[in-house]
């Protein structure tokens, strides 16, 4: 079964400082990758998505993520944060065939001081 | 244009009590998914609709817990005689079609079960 590992529970920074948040997933097939995002109080919504094309991929608000294969790795990355990055995020997997059902990570719980 | 919407925001059950949470997915949209998400975890998959087709059910914790679609639109998640481990947020969300696209998540239903 396929499984996501997220290895940041909590992560807490200064403004301007780097972020990389870690996830690993467990499939040996080919599966599309994606980073979501959860606001306090908002919707969970999609920060970006990895579908088998370029590794270096590219989101809003200033995020990327590099799908590094031979690792099993898709980590997130933002080189300088902002206090509105405070959020949660979660990575997710689905496989590349049939309906797209998403197997998320535990999240990662981002708080970013003034 | 209207995202996903979800009712009620807030339950609470008394233990043994049957509840119904409703979603109503962006308008067109094919698929339809429905996720448990416990304290301090991220979501994990309960069923899948296409249209009005139960085509995964797989996720579903037990018997007392049962989903329809009937019309291909809104769709309900029953869960009967309820028990303090059904205390979850519960999300649903809907895509354009069953292959690789977006889904976008409504703000759930939060079920606490006394």
């Amino acid at each position: 079964a396929q499984s996501v590992s997220q290895h940041n529970h909590h992560v807490i920074l200064s403004e301007a400082a780097s972020l990389e948040l870690g996830c690993n997933y467990s499939y040996g097939g080919t599966v599309n990758l994606f980073w979501y995002v959860q606001y306090p109080g908002q919707h969970l919504q999609l920060l970006l998505k990895y579908f088998s094309e370029d590794p270096l991929v590219k989101g809003i608000k200033g995020f990327e993520a590099e799908f590094i294969k031979s690792k099993f790795s898709f980590n997130l990355r933002k080189p300088s944060v902002q206090w509105s990055d405070t959020a949660e995020y979660f990575c997710a997997v689905t496989m590349n065939t049939g309906f797209q059902k998403l197997v998320f990570g535990t999240g990662t719980r981002l708080l970013v001081s003034p | 244009g209207a995202g996903v919407s979800q009712s009620p925001r807030y339950k609470v059950a008394k233990r043994g009590q049957d509840v119904a949470l409703r979603c109503d997915p962006i308008s067109g949209h094919v698929s339809l998914f429905w996720y448990q998400q416990a304290l301090g975890q991220g979501p994990e998959f309960l069923t899948y609709f296409q249209n009005e087709a139960q085509l995964d059910k797989s996720g579903l914790p037990s018997d007392r817990f049962f989903a329809e679609r009937p019309e291909g639109s809104v769709s309900t998640l029953k869960i009967q005689r309820t028990q303090q481990e059904d205390s979850a947020v519960y999300l649903c969300a809907s895509s354009f079609s069953s292959g690789s696209s977006e889904q976008f998540f409504g703000p759930g239903t939060r079920l606490t079960v006394l």
